[in-house]
């Protein structure tokens, strides 16, 4: 069981927009903004697309967006593309012991 | 740019110790902590645990008791060894880039498939 939660799936045609929720607890997406986005496509590493909640790599589309509400972070895909279809992870440093924690991930299909 | 690369065998029997390498190019081995995730077949991640070029490490306490990372500052390379392994433990290991400031994983190798079977 991950220690983040997410939706194991969502879907949205293309050029709609789709959220991803990400459930923590305060110690770790409430209490730090050290959440991170990785997208990973079938066979391969994941990447990282968003980081310290809202921020985007350079080479990452302004079409992904972060954020955050109390526990609950977010990643929002405006304009879906087929090559959004992907899986979806989120993860957050905790001050637990399990310094480093992700979510189970989130399967994206473009209809 | 950043490279990381996985190497080590793809099948360990159970009980036996699994082995892996890292190695880093294009950046110094002081810049990140280096990390461990696995991803068993159709599932989530999950970390393993991280090391700094000094030898400070830290586990996942659901492994801490199997688990060591290793760091070999001359060669440009960590290592992960997993313990007493069981088919549980089948898995595509990561090696990461891990930013200590900014707590996110900046670059990945591309995996390697670990099968624990006899």
């Amino acid at each position: 069981q991950s220690a983040l939660t997410q939706p194991a799936s969502v879907s949205g045609s293309p050029g709609q927009s789709i959220t991803i929720s990400c459930t923590g607890s305060s110690s770790d997406v409430g209490g730090y903004n050290h959440v991170s986005w990785y997208q990973q496509h079938p066979g391969k590493a994941p990447k990282l697309i968003i980081y310290d909640v809202s921020n985007r790599p350079s080479w990452v589309s302004n079409r992904f967006s972060g954020s955050k509400s109390a526990n609950t972070a977010s990643l929002t895909i405006s304009g879906l593309q087929a090559e959004d279809e992907a899986d979806y992870y989120c993860n957050s440093y905790s001050s637990s012991s399990t310094l480093v924690v992700f979510g189970g991930g989130t399967k994206l299909t473009v209809l | 740019q950043v490279q990381l690369q996985e190497s080590g065998p793809g099948l360990v029997k159970p009980s036996e110790t699994l082995s892996l390498t890292c190695t880093v190019s294009g950046t110094s081995i002081s810049t990140y902590y280096w990390s461990w995730i696995r991803q068993p077949p159709g599932k989530g991640l999950e970390w393993i645990g991280y090391i700094y070029y000094s030898g400070s490490s830290n586990y996942n306490p659901s492994l801490k008791s199997r688990v060591t990372i290793s760091v070999d500052t001359s060669k440009n390379q960590f290592s992960l060894k997993l313990s007493s392994v069981t088919a549980a433990d089948t898995a595509v290991y990561y090696c990461s880039a891990y930013s200590g400031s900014r707590r996110l994983h900046d670059y990945w190798g591309q995996g390697t498939l670990v099968t624990v079977s006899s």
